[in-house]
């Protein structure tokens, strides 16, 4: 079946300019999870939905970086004023339902501000 | 959650069993470890985990201490596919819960 899809793969975009970045989880999964991964480091957690609702966004590190799943399936993160530091591979992950074992994690989408 | 400790790389020949370990000395009674491991390129992909009894799956064994202060990751029979990053996570069986990398262990399957 169909894994977790991310687009786009790659973007390009200017400093301060505003970015949006989706996830398409997998269908039924009802937990989605965003994570930001800079090179020779392992990802970092963002944010976690619980269908609609943000449960927990502890990981955003400031308020630039927003995102929602407004009908519970795909979720969109959105960057606003984007600084160089914000260069990273962003992983989307979904899983079934809260806690549960195994999460699924898309290919990521590689953004660069230049 | 508990911090872990892995080596951060480690080589293997082909056809032979990867041994990876971890410590994560201060796991609490409900927190789990968790085995992840990322090829080049790609997202993070879900191994096996374990409470405290040894598992085994279709990819690999996961062998838990006794006193559950370390773990190895055992790939029976290593192959090029097989070289990638492998991340040690403890993670609490709560609502939600995130996983937590650390800087994973860089494994090289040479012929």
């Amino acid at each position: 079946g169909a894994g977790v899809s991310q687009t786009p793969s790659n973007k390009v975009t200017e400093k301060g300019k505003y970015v949006e970045l989706r996830c398409d989880p997998i269908s039924g999964h009802t937990a989605l999870y965003w994570y930001r991964q800079s090179l020779g480091q392992g990802p970092e957690f963002l944010i976690y939905f619980q269908g609609t609702g943000a449960a927990d966004d502890s990981g955003l590190p400031n308020d630039r970086f927003f995102a929602v799943r407004p009908e519970g399936s795909v979720s969109t993160l959105k960057i606003q004023r984007t600084e160089r530091g914000d260069s990273a591979v962003y992983l989307c992950a979904s899983s079934l339902r809260d806690g549960s074992d195994e999460q699924f994690f898309g290919p990521g989408t590689r953004l660069t501000v230049l | 959650d508990a911090k872990t400790t892995q080596p951060p790389s480690m080589d293997c020949a082909e056809g032979r069993a990867a041994n990876l370990p971890c410590n994560h000395s201060t796991i609490s009674g409900n927190e789990y470890v968790y085995w992840y491991r990322q090829i080049h390129s790609q997202g993070p992909q879900y191994i096996i985990h374990g409470l405290k009894n040894n598992e085994t799956n279709e990819m690999a064994s996961l062998i838990i201490t006794e006193d559950r202060k370390s773990s190895t990751l055992i790939l029976p029979h290593a192959t090029l596919r097989d070289t990638a990053v492998y991340y040690c996570i403890v993670r609490g069986d709560n609502a939600g819960n995130m996983l937590t990398f650390g800087g994973g262990t860089r494994l090289m399957v040479k012929p």
